[in-house]
């Protein structure tokens, strides 16, 4: 089984403080996405990569960067955390190579709070 | 821009019955693929069934069927009896050969017993 974890699942933080989202993929999957979900939106994408050391923008990634030093690992960083960055952040990942390729398979999700 | 709507933001069964949530999607690709994915409360959002627009038969796993519409681009999922464990956020989504996913705003679903 496919196995994406997020390093927290909930934060809270204060308005400028810098914010790392970590997320981590157990399956050698070359494709890792952010999302940030909100009621009546669904899901939103705001940034994705598709191997290491690259990144491409999303829908939404004003506010947002990304790091992918290893395979495995994709983080979201807020540079500077705003009152609307509050949300819930789901982290996918997929692989071209998997029987099911195409398919998102998701972390369980980091609620941040920004005050 | 490829977009994808769920008319129904809530919905509610009883237990043992069945319920259809919708969904409609709009995409100028010829080659796609539908996905269902289910959120339960506080946890992992899971994939529930996944559609190739190529096939013409609509799929099926255990109690979750879709009745896929390609010319309306309606992509529908059925519950049949329906379980407790089967509450949760469902979300609908696109995904148009090359691009990103598209999902939709999701329907949640309470089931009662």
């Amino acid at each position: 089984d496919v196995k994406v974890t997020q390093s927290s699942r909930y934060l809270v933080k204060r308005t400028g403080e810098k914010v790392f989202l970590e997320c981590v993929q157990d399956m050698d999957h070359e494709n890792m996405f952010w999302y940030r979900q909100d009621p009546g939106l669904g899901l939103r994408l705001i940034y994705f990569s598709y191997d290491v050391k690259m990144k491409e923008k999303g829908d939404i990634p004003e506010g947002y960067s990304v790091s992918r030093e290893k395979k495995e690992r994709f983080s979201l960083i807020l540079e500077s955390a705003s009152t609307n960055q509050t949300s819930m952040y789901l982290c996918a990942s997929s692989s071209p190579g998997h029987p099911l390729r195409e398919t998102q398979y998701f972390g369980p999700g980091t609620r941040l709070l920004v005050l | 821009a490829q977009t994808v709507t769920q008319s129904q933001p809530e919905m509610s069964v009883q237990e043992a019955e069945t319920v259809t949530l919708s969904c409609t999607y709009d995409t100028s690709e010829s080659d796609y693929y539908l996905f269902w994915y289910k959120q339960p409360p506080s946890r992992q959002m899971i994939l529930v069934i996944r559609q190739e627009a190529y096939k013409q038969q609509n799929a099926t796993e255990n109690r979750f069927s879709v009745n896929f519409q390609k010319a309306a681009k309606s992509f529908s999922l059925k519950i049949s009896d329906s379980q407790l464990g089967d509450a949760a956020m469902y979300f609908c989504a696109s995904l148009p050969w090359g691009q990103n996913f598209v999902f939709g705003p999701g329907t949640r679903l309470s089931v009662l017993p």
